[in-house]
């Protein structure tokens, strides 16, 4: 276990609906990082936020959403959702954002969407 | 921009037979690297990381050299075991003021008996 929980594990949905995902960090841990991992693309970054503000922008749709709760737990938005979203998305966490070629990301197991 | 290359999968291994996962990398600055695995239906964890040239990262056997002559980290295993089949991915921090991890697109070892 790595401390970082993603839910639901799996779901199944169909094209045009809105789906959430949640996150919670490992304790202490200030960032929460969403990575999309799919067959054709691999892992590509979303975005991260720490403390509750968003810190970078990757390669994140404008039907994605995500926000950091005060209590640090991370929500991930997806809508109008099509047959190319079927994925696996990944939260992670970090103690902290600030430039550090140390910091280490702690992966969650990961939410696997399937859009039919 | 950014970016990680990896070696062409799966590669298929008999148990106690040398690894080596080629890994090489493009980033302007000086940036870190990292090993993640990932285990069948699980997450990426941490493998090893190197911060700076010539650093060698190591964990459970495996090793990794940060060449920035050659901007290459390869992975390396002496003698690897059935339990070492995962999915492997190299990935570089740009170290350009926030954190983020830029992967590869992930090598699948398949270790036979």
């Amino acid at each position: 276990d790595s401390g970082v929980t993603q839910t639901p594990k799996h779901l199944i949905t169909a094209t045009g609906q809105r789906v959430t995902l949640r996150c919670s960090p490992r304790s202490g841990d200030l960032s929460v990082y969403w990575y999309q991992q799919s067959l054709d693309q691999g892992l590509q970054f979303l975005i991260q936020y720490y403390n509750g503000e968003e810190r970078a922008k990757g390669n994140i749709l404008e039907r994605f959403s995500a926000q950091q709760f005060p209590d640090l737990h991370s929500e991930l938005n997806l809508s109008s959702l099509e047959l190319g979203d079927s994925a696996l998305y990944f939260c992670a966490s970090s103690v902290q954002s600030a430039y550090s070629g140390a910091n280490v990301l702690t992966f969650g197991a990961g939410s696997r969407l399937t859009v039919l | 921009g950014d970016s990680v290359t990896q070696m062409e999968g799966p590669v298929t291994l008999s148990e106690e037979a040398f690894l080596t996962i080629n890994c090489t990398y493009t980033a302007t600055g000086y940036p870190s690297l990292f090993w993640y695995v990932q285990y069948p239906g699980e997450g990426l964890q941490l493998l090893l990381k190197a911060t700076k040239a010539d650093d060698k990262g190591s964990n459970k056997g495996f090793e990794a050299t940060y060449r920035k002559e050659t901007t290459s980290f390869h992975l390396e295993k002496g003698s690897v075991q059935v339990s070492d089949s995962a999915v492997y991915f190299c990935a570089l921090n740009p170290n350009t003021g926030f954190q983020k991890l830029v992967f590869g697109t992930g090598t699948r070892l398949l270790v036979s008996p």
